[in-house]
């Protein structure tokens, strides 16, 4: 079992729809956990961050945790093809030295 | 303000050599990382420096591979005697006393031919 799963994608969404990203993690001591876009040749950019159960919001951008389920998910409402990105779910590790353990990214295609 | 800065932006360097890659981390940030991703293995976690100690130094790849960090600012990441399983874009990234969100400099694109 891989220690941060994603969905590869690609996930295909029109315009100004409601995507929604997944992400499983395995180490159930993990308490921070983040969203990060990155662009095809590009460097990851931090786009989420969230360490609480429930729900954070953010401009489009919302994040849910639920560490009983070890679940956390993205949602970028009105979705636009500017956000056609890969998105990596990134998990600190409960050892707390600042390894963050990544995922293998979701393929956003939003499409007009 | 600035954001992390790393050099160069790319290297090609024949198998066997010598590289060192550089980091300058966001002002203020003591805690530096880095990571290297490639194709088949994704984001994968190299070194961590808190000021210029590293406490976790769990994902170098091999002895070849060693980092320092001097004045708890800049980093050099060294990778001695290349070999082409070391091609890989190479990533940076700074936060405030570690361990918080992490912000990811540009990346050095290193080619081993």
């Amino acid at each position: 079992q891989k220690e941060v799963e994603q969905n590869s994608g690609p996930l295909s969404v029109p315009e100004g729809a409601i995507a929604s990203l997944n992400c499983t993690y395995s180490d159930r001591g993990s308490q921070s956990f983040f969203w990060y876009r990155q662009y095809s040749g590009k460097s990851p950019e931090l786009i989420m961050s969230i360490y609480s159960n429930g729900d954070k919001e953010d401009g489009r951008f919302t994040a849910q945790l639920n560490k009983a389920s070890q679940y956390v998910s993205l949602l970028i409402r009105d979705s636009q093809p500017s956000d056609s990105a890969t998105y990596l779910c990134a998990v600190l590790g409960s050892s707390n030295t600042g390894k963050l353990i990544f995922g293998q990214g979701t393929t956003l295609q939003v499409k007009p | 303000g600035a954001g992390v800065s790393q050099s160069p932006s790319n290297k090609v360097t024949e198998k066997g050599k010598d590289v060192e890659l550089r980091c300058d981390p966001i002002s203020g940030h003591t805690a530096l990382y880095w990571y290297r991703q490639s194709l088949g293995q994704g984001l994968e976690f190299l070194i961590y420096f808190q000021g210029n100690s590293a406490p976790d130094k769990s994902g170098l790849p091999s002895d070849r591979f060693s980092a320092e960090r001097t004045g708890g600012s800049v980093s050099t990441l060294t990778i001695q005697r290349t070999q082409q399983e070391d091609s890989a874009v190479y990533l940076c990234a700074s936060s405030f006393a570690g361990p918080y969100e992490q912000y990811f400099g540009p990346g050095t694109r290193l080619t081993v031919t």
